[in-house]
């Protein structure tokens, strides 16, 4: 498997444009997640789904993001209007049943988007 | 709910030195442990996990940890640093129901020669 895999790895943007990220996730991970990372506030989680259904969404900061799964090997983070302060390295990672007694058991991160906006 | 603390935000330490960084957790049910490194410009890599069983976890590049629940800690070690063990480390705790893991704010280890 070639991992979770992102896109774009750079994005650089207006203020105001909206933004796109894209995450294929690991085929059979039965979960997804979202994080931002930034100097100031570390790894957020803002939205995870299990089995392509949103669960925890309190993360995500205001409604300006949106993020779907439309199936199960493909997820979305939108940023519309985007601002400077969205500015930050979005990772998307996948995992199993945490709870499953599983040698290989873990999340697995993508290498990561690093959003500029300016 | 449940909380990660890394007592140490950064950690220099010299190459060949041993290192130990970190990691006390809080949760009122049994937990899942992990540690994370982030090298630079890159996403986070699992080093090794505690699941169950022994309370010694050996994980890659020589790395070990320790789960100690009377002290909730899971401190990080590696009795010889080598300058690519430069990198920002993470503990991350999850518990039994849902599966979701809370991170600790990371350390950053800066292996000097």
């Amino acid at each position: 498997d070639a991992g979770v895999i992102q896109s774009p790895r750079h994005e650089v943007t207006e203020m105001g444009q909206e933004v796109t990220l894209r995450c294929k996730p690991i085929s059979g991970h039965d979960y997804l997640f979202w994080y931002r990372q930034t100097m100031m506030r570390g790894l957020e989680l803002l939205i995870y789904f299990n089995n392509n259904v949103p669960i925890d969404d309190s993360g995500m900061p205001e409604d300006r993001f949106s993020a779907k799964m439309p199936n199960a090997s493909f997820s979305t983070l939108k940023i519309q209007p985007s601002e400077p302060r969205d500015s930050a390295v979005y990772f998307c990672a996948s995992s199993l049943e945490l709870g499953r007694v599983d040698p290989n058991y873990g999340y697995t991160f993508g290498s990561g988007t690093r959003l500029t906006v300016v | 709910a449940q909380s990660v603390t890394q007592l140490d935000s950064q950690v220099p330490v010299f190459e060949e030195a041993p290192v130990e960084l970190r990691c006390n957790y809080s949760s009122s049910v049994s937990v899942y442990l992990f540690w994370y490194v982030q090298y630079p410009n890159q996403g986070l890599q699992l080093l090794l996990k505690y699941l169950s069983g022994s309370t010694l976890v050996k994980g890659i590049n020589g790395f070990e940890a320790e789960f100690n629940k009377s002290q909730t800690s899971f401190h990080l070690r590696k009795p010889s640093v080598h300058i690519s063990d430069t990198a920002e480390y993470f503990c991350a705790v999850g518990k039994a129901a849902g599966n979701k893991l809370t991170f600790g704010g990371g350390t950053r280890v800066l292996v000097k020669p």
